[in-house]
């Protein structure tokens, strides 16, 4: 499996508070993405890096901020959590070939009261 | 754009019979095409995928996919379905004109009926 780990694996916090969550590789990998995933929307899109300090905005960008200052790690934060980011996000690398698959992490379950 | 359409949000089949699971996409330029398969509280797994050349293309755990370029559609079938297959199953497109992002399908629910 590739090497990816998201933390922390769950969360629950208040409205209005700020979260960060991580994503860790050991592949080297150029490319990090985060989604979210809700029932009935499947995977949506968030943000995605292509390099240190290279970041784009995705689908759902709208409440989320991220940044990676090194290869192995891209941090999403929501500054000030809302109800309707309770989901569970997931974090993917890829070497960036489009023809490559994407490996993902096992998830973030959060929950904001 | 690429967009993917999954027909059907939840299958069931029996154990022993015919999984069939249906994808169609949409992509102005030769698509690249995966399949996934997600097991509860787990993250995405990578169950097959199409680039160039054979269409039919095989898989883990005995699934394999067509690309049907003409119907632009990857269903995903196994022959005989197990206990353990039942997971949620998700399609996914990408192509060169997509900045290096994956679109995904809503995703299918297969439950196996022993």
């Amino acid at each position: 499996d590739a090497g990816i780990t998201q933390s922390p694996r769950h969360k629950v916090t208040e409205t209005g508070t700020p979260v960060t969550l991580r994503c860790h590789q050991t592949e080297n990998h150029r490319y990090m993405y985060w989604y979210r995933q809700d029932p009935g929307h499947g995977l949506r899109l968030i943000h995605y890096s292509y390099g240190v300090k290279d970041t784009d905005k995705g689908e759902v960008s709208d409440g989320y901020s991220v940044s990676r200052s090194k290869t192995e790690d891209f941090l999403l934060t929501l500054e000030s959590a809302t109800s309707s980011q309770t989901s569970v996000y997931f974090c993917a690398i890829s070497a960036g070939q489009l023809n490559q698959p994407q490996h993902f992490g096992d998830g973030t379950r959060l929950s904001i009261l | 754009a690429q967009s993917v359409t999954q027909l059907g949000s939840h299958v069931s089949v029996s154990e022993g019979a015919l999984v069939l699971l249906r994808c169609n996409y949409s992509s102005s330029v030769p698509p690249y095409l995966f399949w996934y398969v997600q097991y509860p509280n787990q993250g995405l797994q990578l169950l097959l995928k199409y680039t160039t050349g054979a269409t039919l293309v095989k898989g883990i755990n005995g699934f394999e996919a067509e690309f049907k370029k003409s119907e632009t559609s990857f269903h995903l079938t196994k022959p005989s379905a197990h206990m353990s297959d039942a997971a949620e199953y998700f399609c996914a497109v990408s192509a060169e004109n997509t900045g290096n992002q994956f679109y995904f399908g809503t995703g299918t629910s297969l439950t196996v009926i022993p």
